[in-house]
């Protein structure tokens, strides 16, 4: 079990700039999950993956906000025309299936100078 | 709309102390219930999970959690904390039939005095 990998850990951009993060989850777990994180805070949905159909989006999901996973494998989580506001930490969990808890990843942290 | 509450943001122990954090839940269907932990530096962990069944689930590291229907709650316990228990405890609730997404509460900070 190598566990969820996100990248990159941690991002500085300017204000107005576009990034993007990745994440890959355990090998075969079809169930995929961003959340977002700040300060002081419990995790909050953003969107969810089963295979390659994102099936559910938060409304904290603005249209600057875009994920995909094309393959059913990897997912990327892009943001654009950054704002102060999007600082926080990206997670991004798997699960098998619903019935099994979700594993997280590290993180990418997301600094807006 | 639904929601996950933590009663304590920061707790305080020594060593060798009980835990008990508080964490209660609106939601009026059935759900799975968690505790994940975060010790510092690393990534959300899994303590326990409710899904059905004995409403008292025993997790990893002598941690336990009680589900009371009745009162919407899903506390944890530990009899006697150590200092390797010092870490950020969140829990959380997913309802079922949806798509599986944890609605958390807003974690407990513990800090463990050695």
């Amino acid at each position: 079990d190598t566990g969820v990998s996100q990248d990159p850990r941690h991002k500085i951009t300017k204000r107005g700039q576009n990034v993007t993060f990745r994440c890959d989850p355990i090998s075969e777990h079809n169930r995929l999950y961003w959340y977002r994180q700040t300060l002081g805070q419990g995790p909050e949905f953003l969107t969810y993956f089963q295979n390659e159909a994102q099936l559910e989006k938060s409304r904290l999901l603005s249209d600057r906000f875009s994920a995909e996973r094309p393959k059913g494998s990897f997912s990327t989580l892009e943001i654009q025309r950054t704002e102060q506001g999007d600082s926080a930490m990206y997670l991004c969990a798997s699960s098998p299936d619903r019935n099994q808890p979700q594993h997280f990843g590290d993180g990418t942290r997301l600094s807006i100078l | 709309a639904q929601s996950v509450s933590q009663h304590n943001h920061h707790v305080i122990l020594s060593e060798a102390a009980s835990l008990e954090l508080g964490c209660n839940y609106s939601y009026g269907g059935t759900v799975n219930l968690f505790w994940y932990v975060q010790y510092p530096g690393q990534h959300l962990q899994l303590l326990l999970k409710y899904f059905s069944g004995d409403p008292l689930v025993k997790g990893i590291k002598g941690f336990e959690a009680e589900f009371i229907k009745s009162k919407f709650s899903f506390n944890l316990r530990k009899p006697s904390v150590q200092w390797s228990d010092t870490a950020e405890y969140f829990c959380a609730v997913t309802p079922s039939g949806n798509t599986g997404k944890l609605i958390f509460g807003q974690g407990t900070t513990l800090q463990v005095k050695p």
